[in-house]
């Protein structure tokens, strides 16, 4: 039973098409996160949604947007795609509490979405 | 802002062998330190976490340990098998949104 999942696996496409990643967690969480992985395999976070409050990461460009349209799913919608999006984009989930709680904040990983942008 | 920066980037080790990944991060102020796996082509596996109260975990051959006042955290391995041969990450929680990952030690065990 897979605690978090994302389809889909790989993407292949064309600069400048729009695309989309989805992702559920059937753990109950309440706060999701979407992280890239780029090329030199560093990890950094893009968004973080909780109780519909939804923290940007400064860095990353308004042609990505992520959608939640309740809280179990977080999707990530990519436009006018750039040779540079390509990356392996994981979500992940978590119990988020003020100062970590008796969960500690643990963060749990989907197995990673490939996008490769042609 | 908070860097967190991991020691060795590679480590190859012959089987049977303990060894100790190495993690440290440069603002004292976490909430905990998350250790994890990545196989290659996959998502990250969570190993262990530990509390910025708690000093050290445990988790069968895994042991992690964590001074917060130096700025580090320790991963030992006990008898690695080849199946340990993997990637491995440590994160740091500041609270809120900030999660900061090292770049990770590739470990390769030899049969």
């Amino acid at each position: 039973d897979t605690a978090v999942s994302q389809t889909p696996k790989y993407l292949v496409t064309q600069m400048g098409n729009d695309k989309s990643i989805k992702c559920e967690q059937n753990l109950g969480h309440d706060t999701m996160y979407w992280y890239k992985q780029d090329s030199k395999k560093f990890l950094k976070i893009m968004f973080s949604y909780n109780n519909k409050e939804l923290i940007i990461n400064e860095t990353v460009p308004n042609r990505f947007s992520p959608k939640s349209p309740d809280k179990a799913h977080l999707n990530l919608h990519i436009n006018s795609l750039e040779l540079g999006d390509s990356a392996v984009y994981f979500c992940a989930s978590s119990h988020l509490t003020p100062t970590g709680g008796r969960s500690g904040n643990e963060q749990f990983f989907g197995p990673g979405t490939r996008l490769t942008v042609l | 802002k908070q860097e967190v920066t991991q020691i060795p980037a590679a480590l190859s080790v012959p089987e049977g062998e303990n060894l100790v990944l190495n993690c440290s991060f440069t603002d004292s102020a976490i909430y905990n330190l998350q250790w994890f796996r990545q196989d290659p082509g996959k998502g990250l596996t969570s190993l262990l976490l530990i509390q910025s109260s708690q000093r050290e975990q445990t988790s069968g051959r895994l042991n992690a340990s964590l001074d917060k006042s130096s700025g580090r955290s320790t991963l030992y391995i006990a008898a690695s098998q080849p199946g340990d041969s993997a990637t491995y990450l440590c994160a740091v929680w500041g609270g809120g949104f900030k999660t900061i990952f090292g770049a990770g030690t590739r470990l390769f065990v030899k049969a």
